[in-house]
């Protein structure tokens, strides 16, 4: 079956502009997960759904930066007011029910800000 | 703080040959730890999972080991392929946060060298 899937898989705009990145989590996974990655770095947590519900979302650094899952499956991550310090790998996750089980990890959207 | 330090931070190694690979860990209380694979531009790839009361956990030619008194972890590959060149990342949940909310160690580089 599919794994997770995220488009698009790279994105390069202006500082201040506004990007959205979406997320295809593996069909039927409740949980879904953000995660972003910097160059040499392990990926630090954003946000996490259960359902169409934020379950915890400490991990997003400020106001900029917002995430949906309307109807429980694809999430969209958006960042308002692009700075160069977003650049990063932006990696979305799923798994079946909860935060204990087995996450799978989509190809990440690589975001580069000029 | 919640930390995840692993080591060596880099490892070349011969085809065939073993290597093990080292994490500790400051969070506590403790529920999981899990070892996770990541390929050049790719997402990570779950290897194991392993909760408190287990020490050893096998996946193929990869064993993990965990020591809760200690808050070490091992990763050991056997027989190394070249296809096992990637960053091995150790990773538990955030004491205080979801069970989706998860941190990452900055992963050790293994290549495999023929």
């Amino acid at each position: 079956g599919a794994g997770v899937s995220q488009t698009p898989s790279n994105k390069v705009t202006e500082k201040g502009k506004y990007v959205e990145l979406r997320c295809d989590p593996i069909s039927g996974h409740t949980a879904l997960y953000w995660y972003r990655q910097s160059l040499g770095q392990g990926p630090e947590f954003l946000i996490y759904f259960q359902g169409t519900g934020a379950a915890d979302d400490s991990g997003l650094p400020n106001d900029r930066f917002f995430a949906v899952r309307p109807e429980g499956s694809v999430s969209t991550l958006k960042i308002q007011r692009t700075e160069r310090g977003d650049s990063a790998v932006y990696l979305c996750a799923s798994s079946p029910f909860s935060g204990t089980d087995t996450q799978y990890f989509g190809p990440g959207t690589r975001l580069t800000v000029l | 703080k919640n930390q995840v330090e692993q080591s060596p931070q880099s490892l070349i190694i011969l085809e065939g040959k073993n290597c093990t690979l080292q994490c500790n860990y400051t969070v506590s209380p403790f529920s999981n730890l899990r070892w996770y694979k990541q390929d050049t531009g790719r997402g990570p790839v779950s290897l194991t999972i392993m909760t408190f009361s287990e020490n050893t956990k096998s996946n193929g030619r990869y064993t993990a080991t965990l020591d809760a008194d200690t808050k070490q972890s091992s990763l050991h590959i056997t027989a190394s392929q070249l296809s096992d060149s990637a960053s091995y990342i150790c990773v538990v949940p955030n004491y205080g946060g979801s069970q989706g909310n998860l941190i990452f160690g900055k992963g050790t580089k293994l290549s495999v060298k023929p």
